[in-house]
């Protein structure tokens, strides 16, 4: 299964400002999932992330707030924008490089704390 | 949704001891996979047991699936403290993205 590497580990950051969270995967894969997982709670999907293609958004989420890029087959970014203390989640990338058939592999996750 | 729910929610058992959990989903299936999370780090998969399978085994982890119930547990025989952690299950339907129950908080205590 696939290696992902996600930047950064952790982060503290201040209301109105934005971070960007990068994973890059030691294969190509042909989609990329990015998650949210809010304190205590389980994890929410915030999109869909295919290469050259515009990322497709799940309800309550939003280009503005969550821009994505998708370069190549190894790489993705999820930016968090105009942050405010309710964006203080963890955020988790994620490939399907096993198909449907198989399991998720997933970076070790952005602990992002907004004040 | 075809969302998992978990229950119980948090669990806490004496190391030695089993734990079982439970998860129930709304809609028909491929597979059902259960992941680990530690400490709010990834999530780490476990096992995956597929539509046409009852039961599952992996070392310690026995997994069961219940199609017309719509239903799945896992099973971690004898715990240890390392089996301290969060668990959740997420249902597969075709190329559908994985939806995420609300998870089982597990500590196993020394």
């Amino acid at each position: 299964s696939a290696v992902i590497s996600q930047k950064p580990s952790r982060d503290i950051c201040q209301r109105g400002t934005s971070l960007t969270i990068q994973c890059q995967v030691d294969s190509q894969v042909t989609m990329m999932f990015w998650y949210r997982q809010q304190p205590g709670q389980s994890l929410t999907l915030i999109a869909t992330a295919n290469q050259g293609s515009e990322a497709t958004y799940e309800s309550g989420f939003v280009i503005d707030k969550f821009p994505i890029s998708r370069p190549n087959l190894t790489f993705s970014t999820l930016t968090v924008s105009n942050m405010s203390p309710e964006d203080s989640s963890i955020y988790l990338c994620s490939v399907d490089s096993r198909g449907s058939t198989g399991g998720y592999t997933f970076g070790s996750g952005t602990r992002l704390t907004v004040v | 949704s075809q969302q998992g729910e978990e229950d119980p929610q948090a669990l806490s058992i004496q190391e030695g001891e089993n734990a079982t959990m439970n998860c129930s989903y709304k809609t028909s299936i491929n597979n059902l996979q259960w992941y680990r999370q530690n400490s709010g780090r990834g999530l780490v998969h476990l096992i995956l047991i597929r539509s046409n399978e009852r039961e599952k085994h992996s070392g310690r982890l026995r997994v069961t699936l219940d199609t017309s119930k719509k239903s799945s547990s896992l099973l971690i025989t004898a715990s240890r403290a390392a089996d301290t952690a969060s668990y959740f299950c997420a249902a597969r339907s075709g190329n559908t993205p994985l939806v995420f129950g609300k998870g089982t908080r597990l500590s196993v205590i020394a």
